[in-house]
């Protein structure tokens, strides 16, 4: 069993606000790591596959960066609006296929 | 949205039957997998699929048996039900490893 650990556990903002989480992993056996957005009453959705050291990635307001040498990822969201409401996911993907899913962040933002 | 249908959604059952939850998919994704999503704990793999007939333990795979022997099916199993395999069940899918999964929308299954 391994640790996968997200902060902050939870996050008010309000809208407008540009905002970031962590992701912690182990940095050795790194395969792969995902985010995915947990909208309440829907299902995981993809936002980003990240692999290699010094990724960035971004999909419209929301990036990621990745550092697997010290085991930590990023996930940034610029100007924040209702609708980013969700539960924010990483998984992080060990040379094995296993997956590990972290306990989330959840995000509210206020109108 | 993956054509991945998760049946049944809802299951209500007795401690010691055996539970069988059936993941369906039309995307003819190589990779399978199941998880349990509790509080506290986020998502938890239990088995995945490589392949049909290939398949191998997750984190959490005591008490949990699975097949595949179509591309499209993956059955999840549960030989003897307890009540801490209540949980909301989820199959998700991929084309390769390191691509995004797609989830299924659940299967909340509660064990009396």
């Amino acid at each position: 069993i391994l640790n996968v650990e997200q902060s902050p556990q939870s996050l008010h903002v309000q809208e407008g606000d540009s905002t970031n989480f962590t992701c912690s992993f182990p940095s050795s056996n790194f395969y792969a790591l995902h985010w995915y957005r947990w909208e309440t009453a829907k299902s995981p959705e993809a936002l980003f596959v990240m692999t290699l050291n010094g990724d960035e990635k971004k999909k419209g307001r929301i990036s990621a960066t990745l550092n697997t040498k010290e085991g930590y990822s990023y996930l940034y969201i610029k100007g924040s609006q209702p609708e980013d409401s969700a539960t924010y996911l990483c998984a992080f993907i060990t040379g094995g296929n296993q997956f590990y899913f972290g306990t989330g962040t959840s995000l509210t933002v206020i109108p | 949205d993956a054509g991945i249908t998760q049946s049944p959604r809802h299951k209500v059952t007795e401690t010691g039957t055996p539970v069988t939850l059936r993941c369906h998919q039309t995307e003819n994704h190589r990779y399978m997998y199941w998880y349990r999503q509790d509080p506290g704990h986020g998502l938890r793999l239990i088995h995945y699929s490589y392949g049909v007939k290939d398949t191998d333990k997750g984190e959490v795979s005591d008490g949990y048996s699975v097949s595949r022997s179509k591309t499209e099916d993956f059955l999840l199993t549960l030989e003897s039900a307890t009540s801490s395999q209540t949980s909301v069940y989820f199959c998700a899918i991929s084309a390769v490893v390191n691509q995004p999964q797609h989830f299924g929308d659940g299967t909340r299954l509660s064990i009396l």
